[in-house]
């Protein structure tokens, strides 16, 4: 199967402040999730975006799909936006999940 | 409706028991999963069911048994399960297999005493 790597793998930010996570995937992928897990545990799908730009809010994605790898933009961070983002990478009947990036953000 | 329900919400069970969790999805998706989660790990993927046939099996002891009745339903059977089986349990479910955003259930947090 194919590797997602994300970096950085931990990320402490001061409330407001912005941040871009990064998803690397090695092979060429038909889906490209991005996830909030927040502390309880639930998976909230943040982005669908196999190609291209999407915004919602304070949070923005770009995929570059032939150069493998995948951009979250959070913006005007608050203390709600901590917990870990996953990416995950679908290439047929495979969802890959990457190792994921651990948020703080502290008032 | 646009969400994946899993019941219960949190499981405590002894290594003898018997136990069921329960997933439900009414977005007409074809495809559901089961995913397994240890903590501080992204998700691992157990069983997929494409159109409530188990079309991957991915090496998953014999002591968890999924089953999908009908295409809105995903239950994974629980027996003699050991400590190590801990772990928070994800149910998810998509369109298709491969195509189209996945949806994925608040999850079950499961003890095993």
């Amino acid at each position: 199967g194919i590797q997602v790597e994300q970096s950085p793998p931990d990320l402490i930010l001061q409330e407001g402040a912005n941040s871009t996570l990064r998803c690397n995937f090695s092979d060429s992928v038909n889906n490209l999730q991005w996830f909030h897990q927040n502390p309880w545990g639930q998976l909230i799908n943040l982005f669908y975006i196999p190609s291209g730009t999407k915004q919602n809010g304070r949070l923005s994605a770009t995929t570059v799909a032939t150069e493998r790898y995948s951009l979250l933009y959070i913006s005007s961070s608050q203390t709600t936006d901590s917990g870990v983002y996953f990416c995950a990478a679908n290439t047929g009947n495979q969802f890959y999940f990457g190792t994921g990036t651990s948020l703080t953000v502290i008032p | 409706d646009t969400e994946v329900t899993q019941t219960p919400k949190h499981l405590v069970m002894g290594m003898t028991n018997k136990k069921s969790l329960k997933c439900e999805q009414h977005m007409g998706h074809r495809a559901m999963y089961w995913y397994k989660q240890k903590a501080k790990k992204p998700p691992e993927l157990m069983f997929v069911y494409s159109y409530e046939k188990l079309s991957i099996n991915e090496s998953v002891p014999s002591r968890f048994s999924p089953e999908c009745p009908n295409s809105s339903l995903l239950n994974l059977h629980l027996h003699a399960l050991q400590p190590e089986d801990s772990a928070l349990y994800l149910c998810a479910s998509s369109r298709l297999t491969g195509l189209g955003g996945y949806t994925f259930g608040s999850g079950t947090r499961l003890t095993v005493v």
